[in-house]
């Protein structure tokens, strides 16, 4: 059963406009949502995340929105850029528990 | 960036030889984690680590065992090789089970 789930798989944007990613999850103890982006060849690094007590949270060009009530939460990418072209994933962590739980990723590609 | 360095950084091997993956890292993090990620599956938990000789099982631990006898140091170990062992394995760190997870840049694993 896959606890988080993440949409949509492949996402191409030009630059300058706003990819949106989605993910959900079913399990109201998860107090703690990361988004991590990945370059091909290099780990996932942490971008931002956020916590169930705010509804946003920007961090340059990067936000989260988030809504507890739907149990969802999604990554808005403001005037994207070339660079921003990686593989992104939401994740999950349960209070009181050691292990995240990933989305599958979706690949982002913003053309010049 | 996070001082995490994994070695090797690309291994190919032959089906039913032992192989090990290390993680040596210099931020003296209590929790050290293995992921192994696959297209299509995103980053799947294989075993963690919360302390010397602590160690748990994850969602993928089927095959793999690990160790670790130093702080800095967490091994996986795959004792007979697969093919369906095939994969990208990262290793992350992280200060306690609830902070941000840092990854390393990954070791890629061919089992022919």
């Amino acid at each position: 059963q896959q606890q988080v789930k993440q949409s949509p798989q492949s996402l191409i944007v030009q630059k300058g406009g706003i990819p949106i990613i989605n993910c959900a999850y079913e399990n109201t103890a998860f107090d703690y949502f990361p988004w991590y982006q990945q370059f091909p060849g290099k780990g996932p690094a942490l971008l931002i995340a956020i916590r169930p007590d705010v509804s946003e949270k920007k961090e340059g060009r990067f936000t989260i929105s988030f809504n507890k009530s739907a149990k969802q939460f999604s990554l808005h990418i403001m005037d994207s850029q070339p660079g921003d072209s990686a593989t992104y994933f939401c994740a999950a962590l349960k209070g009181g528990s050691e292990k995240l739980v990933f989305g599958k990723g979706t690949k982002l590609t913003v053309n010049p | 960036d996070a001082g995490i360095t994994q070695s090797p950084r690309h291994k190919v091997t032959e089906t039913g030889t032992p192989v090990t993956l290390r993680c040596h890292q210099t931020e003296n993090h209590r929790y050290m984690y293995w992921y192994r990620q696959d297209p299509g599956h995103g980053l799947r938990l294989i075993h963690y680590s919360y302390g010397v000789k602590d160690t748990d099982k994850g969602e993928v631990s089927d095959g793999y065992s690990v160790s670790r006898s130093k702080t800095e140091d967490f091994l996986l170990t795959l004792e007979s090789a697969t093919s369906s062992q095939t994969s990208v394995y990262f290793c992350a760190i992280s200060g306690t089970g609830d902070q941000p997870q840092h990854f390393g840049d990954g070791t890629r694993l061919s089992i022919l």
